[in-house]
């Protein structure tokens, strides 16, 4: 079982609409999740990070996580074809323990 | 947030000879920096973590003969990658963690092509 799963996509969502992409990881102890966005050729760019259960709002963007179904997501809400990307989700055990990257979710914006 | 610098951008380089990448912090001091290789189409793996004026951790299944880990100063990593071979043509990248648990910061990336 992979430690960080995501499902590779390609998601393909309309201008304007909400994407959703969502992230599961297999170690119960941890504490930190993340985020990034990756562009294609580029390297990753932090979007957001959550630590506790609950939804956390930055902008267009709002986290979710649920530790005892072990689940992580992320919305995009009024997607804009600049939001096309690989976006990763990455969890660590906190307290400097190294940070696990799933594969990330192509998101595709058609305008 | 910390501003990571990472050069060469992009590299080709004959099989068997070296090449070294060198990761910048440009505005925080990093004790620590990390190492990661991407291949196309897959995540991003950790290959060691470098550590300031020490011996740098190499991930399992990572050749610390092959790939030569150097953190000299609070703002200088750099990752020689020796007696290169195609299978190492990748996506090298570092990273600092500016606040511990806080996310981190890449750095530019090298594109590394053996041929």
């Amino acid at each position: 079982q992979k430690e960080v799963e995501q499902n590779s996509g390609p998601l393909s969502v309309p201008e304007g609409a909400i994407a959703s992409l969502n992230c599961t990881y297999s170690d119960r102890v941890s504490q930190s999740f993340f985020w990034y966005r990756q562009y294609s050729g580029k390297s990753p760019e932090l979007i957001m990070s959550i630590y506790s259960n609950g939804d956390k709002e930055d902008g267009r963007f709002t986290a979710q996580l649920n530790k005892a179904s072990q689940y992580v997501s992320l919305l995009i809400r009024d997607s804009q074809p600049s939001d096309s990307a690989t976006y990763l989700c990455a969890v660590s055990l906190g307290g400097g323990f190294k940070t696990i990257f799933g594969a990330g979710t192509r998101l595709f914006v058609k305008a | 947030g910390a501003v990571v610098s990472q050069h060469p951008s992009r590299v080709i380089c004959k099989s068997g000879t070296s090449v070294k990448i060198e990761c910048r912090s440009l505005d925080f001091q990093a004790t620590t920096m990390f190492w990661y290789r991407q291949f196309p189409k897959q995540s991003l793996m950790l290959m060691a973590t470098s550590n300031e004026g020490s011996k740098a951790t190499y991930e399992q299944g990572v050749e610390k003969d092959k790939f030569l880990i150097n953190h000299a100063s609070l703002t200088l990593s750099t990752l020689t990658v020796t007696s290169a071979h195609p299978e190492d043509s990748s996506f090298y990248i570092c990273s600092v963690n500016p606040v511990q648990n806080y996310g981190y910061t890449f750095g530019s990336g090298t594109r590394l092509t053996v041929v």
